[in-house]
């Protein structure tokens, strides 16, 4: 069992490019989460969905967009990169709403 | 909204003592109270967890108490080990939304 699984594991975008983080689970949980982490912040909740169709904003989602096609994967795109966008991002998913988030590893992405 | 505040931001300690980590939170409808422990280039992961149900929960060396009147719940490890040495992080939410709000974050550190 994977678990999430989270691609790629480091970047470095130039600021105003684009990309897409990927974001996988196996484990059919409906609930999928997007948070960046910097440091000595704790984890912020950028955007959310509690199922396949259906997507939510977070504390801070300006600069990103999600989409939740299927159950199993959530992407999360950045536009037009900014340097405030430089920290590591984490994916998660859980079964049961809040309860028992499983992570994956993590995306750190640098914009110069 | 919820407001989680975790102290300390570090705790050292040597091996086979004691660590006990505080996070309050604001929002008296939170019922969930998860801690997770985050190791050097790893996603969290959960290692305990509390409702609001429930005054106290142990599992092994690792000990959560709650107290919904004060409206602040803590994490105690006991017998520490140099494993035990990570980011801990506590969290809080009201369980339907199935949206965690993080504390700081708490860097433990365990001399041998």
């Amino acid at each position: 069992n994977a678990g999430v699984t989270q691609t790629p594991k480091f970047r470095i975008l130039k600021i105003g490019q684009s990309m897409t983080l990927q974001c996988t689970q196996d484990m059919n949980h409906n609930y999928m989460y997007w948070y960046r982490q910097d440091p000595g912040m704790g984890l912020k909740l950028i955007y959310y969905s509690v199922g396949a169709g259906i997507t939510d904003k977070g504390e801070v989602p300006n600069g990103y967009n999600v989409s939740r096609s299927t159950t199993e994967d959530f992407p999360l795109r950045l536009e037009l990169a900014a340097p405030s966008q430089t920290s590591v991002y984490f994916c998660a998913s859980s079964g049961w709403e809040a309860y028992g988030y499983t992570f994956g590893s993590g995306t750190r992405l640098t914009v110069v | 909204g919820e407001n989680v505040e975790q102290h300390p931001s570090t705790l050292s300690v040597q091996e086979g003592d004691s660590a006990v980590i505080k996070c309050t939170y604001s929002d008296s409808a939170s019922n969930y109270f998860p801690w997770y422990k985050q190791e050097l280039g790893k996603g969290p992961q959960l290692i305990i967890d509390i409702r609001s149900n429930v005054g106290e929960k142990k599992d092994q060396r690792i000990a959560v108490t709650l107290n919904k009147t004060a409206k602040h719940f803590s994490l105690h490890i006991t017998e520490t080990q140099p494993e035990d040495s990570a980011v801990y992080f506590c969290a809080a939410s009201k369980g339907s939304q199935g949206n965690l709000i993080f504390g700081k974050g708490t860097k433990l550190s365990v001399k041998p």
